[in-house]
C-alpha cells in the first residue's frame, strides 16, 4: 500500500537554528500537507501544496511539493522554543482513494533555549 | 474562528460499556473523517463521510464500532462494547471536497479499563 517515509524521526536543535525534514514515497500524490501537533491537541495544518514544484511559505515555514510528486520537504528557519512538537507530512492521492490521507510517522522536534 | 469541536475531551470507562464521541465539523465543510491515534500505529483512518454519506469505513472494526452523521453539524462515533484495546485518542477532521486539506479537532482521549 501507499506509505510515506518521513525523516528524521527526531531532532534536537538549539534555538535559532534552521530545521529541515522531508517525506518520500514510491507512489505519486496530488496534494501534500504538513501538520504540527502539540501535546494533548489535534494536528494543526501548517501548509498545503497542490502543484508539483510548488514552493509555499507561511512565516518562518517553507514547504515544497517535489517535482516528481513523490516527495515534499518542510523547512523552519530561526527556530524558537514554541516550534517544539511533532510534525507530520500527509499526502492525498487521486482516483478512488480521493479523500483518504496517508500520513508519515512524524518528526519529533525539540528546541533547546 | 472556525474550528472542529469534539466532545468529550476525555472519557474513562469500563470494559463493556458503550462510548459515544461527538464531532461538530466546520460550518460549510462537506467531508468528515474519524481517526484513531496510538503510539504504535500512529494516525489510522476509521471512517469517511462525504455530504453526510459514509464512503469508507474499512478501517473500523465493524462488530463494535459505528459512525453516523445525523445531520450536517454532527458526526458521531460509537463503540459498543468497548474494550481496553480501544484506548486511544480519537480525532475528527473536516474539509471541503476538492480541497484535500483536512482540519482536525482537539480529539477525545479514551481510556477503557
Amino acid at each position: 500500500g501507499q506509505q510515506l517515509n518521513q525523516s528524521p524521526q527526531s531532532m534536537f536543535i538549539q534555538e535559532g537554528e534552521d530545521v529541515s525534514m522531508n517525506c518520500t514515497s514510491s507512489s505519486i500524490f496530488n496534494t501534500w500537507l504538513w501538520y504540527k501537533q502539540d501535546p494533548g491537541e489535534g494536528p494543526v495544518l501548517l501548509i498545503a501544496l497542490y502543484k508539483a514544484g510548488e514552493l509555499t511559505s507561511n512565516g518562518r515555514l517553507t514547504a515544497q511539493f517535489g517535482i516528481t510528486r513523490k516527495d515534499s520537504f518542510l523547512n523552519i528557519s530561526a527556530s524558537i522554543p514554541s516550534d517544539v512538537g511533532i510534525y507530520f507530512c500527509a499526502a492525498l492521492a487521486g482516483g478512488t482513494s480521493y479523500g483518504k490521507l496517508t500520513f508519515g510517522q512524524g518528526t519529533i522536534l525539540t528546541v533547546h533555549p | 474562528d472556525a474550528r472542529v469541536t469534539q466532545t468529550p475531551r476525555h472519557k474513562v470507562t469500563e470494559m463493556g460499556q458503550e462510548v459515544t464521541m461527538r464531532c461538530q465539523p466546520i460550518l460549510g465543510h462537506n467531508t468528515v473523517f474519524w481517526y484513531r491515534q496510538t503510539m504504535m500505529q500512529g494516525l489510522e483512518l476509521l471512517a469517511y463521510f462525504r455530504n453526510r454519506a459514509p464512503l469508507d469505513d474499512s478501517g473500523m472494526p465493524k462488530d463494535r464500532f459505528s459512525a453516523e452523521m445525523p445531520d450536517a453539524t454532527l458526526a458521531t462515533l460509537k463503540i459498543q462494547p468497548s474494550e481496553p484495546r480501544d484506548s486511544a485518542v480519537y480525532f475528527c477532521a473536516s474539509g471541503l471536497v476538492g480541497s484535500g486539506a483536512q482540519f482536525f479537532g482537539p480529539g477525545t482521549r479514551l481510556t477503557v479499563l
